[in-house]
């Protein structure tokens, strides 16, 4: 009962270098999603797909980038890190349609700190 | 521009009491309503969730209470145990398709043995 995996737990980066943050599920959701979170603004929505092939911006897209090959994997790529990007990052999967009420399934976040 | 928002960013209960915690949107096309509960160094957990057809909702000790005239939903727990201590996020979306789905800051909720 993996659900959503994320790695690496814990990064530290400095000021221009980028990486890859990964993500995946086993539950064969079609929709899954990337947050940040930051002290006092709750979570903030960078990048969604809604299925392999499809991706869109959300809400704070610039200085990453995404994309959907499989159902199961939803890397989020940061090209260039700054200080901004030090945040706590959530990946999050869900069924659309009927199941939306129950809500996303969260994994445990990944820290990242550029320096 | 926070379009979910929760003013109190901690609360804290004795055990048994009823915990209330808050909620305000601005978006009148927010349909639907979810409450999550994050523990430390964990993803957030989804908790429970309202359609805008509906005034309240409830799953065992946990009810949401929906004012749509008012923008304000509420979460109550009741008994409140110490394992309900954690930080409570409310969450609004306008679509059915998850894409758009926002986020207040949280509260965090102690509740004394």
């Amino acid at each position: 009962n993996a659900g959503v995996t994320q790695t690496p737990k814990f990064q530290v980066l400095k000021t221009g270098q980028s990486m890859t943050l990964q993500c995946a599920q086993d539950m064969n959701h079609e929709y899954m999603s990337w947050y940040r979170q930051d002290p006092g603004m709750g979570l903030r929505l960078i990048h969604y797909s809604v299925g392999a092939g499809i991706t869109d911006q959300g809400e704070v897209p610039n200085g990453y980038n995404v994309s959907r090959s499989t159902t199961e994997d939803f890397p989020l790529r940061l090209l260039s890190a700054a200080p901004s990007q030090t945040s706590v990052y959530f990946c999050a999967s869900s069924s659309t349609g009927t199941d939306f009420l129950g809500g996303y399934t969260f994994g445990s976040g990944t820290r990242l700190t550029v320096v | 521009d926070q379009q979910v928002k929760q003013n109190s960013p901690s609360l804290s209960v004795q055990e048994g009491r009823i915990s209330i915690l808050n909620c305000d949107y601005t978006n009148s096309m927010f349909d639907y309503f979810l409450w999550y509960k994050k523990y430390p160094a964990e993803g957030p957990t989804f908790l429970i969730s309202i359609s805008s057809i509906k005034d309240k909702n409830e799953d065992g000790r946990f009810t949401v209470f929906l004012n749509k005239s008012a923008k304000h939903l509420s979460l109550h727990i009741v008994p409140s145990q110490p394992g309900d201590s954690a930080v409570y996020f409310c969450a609004a979306s306008a679509s059915y398709n998850n894409n758009d789905m926002r986020f207040g800051a949280g509260t965090r909720l102690t509740v004394k043995p």
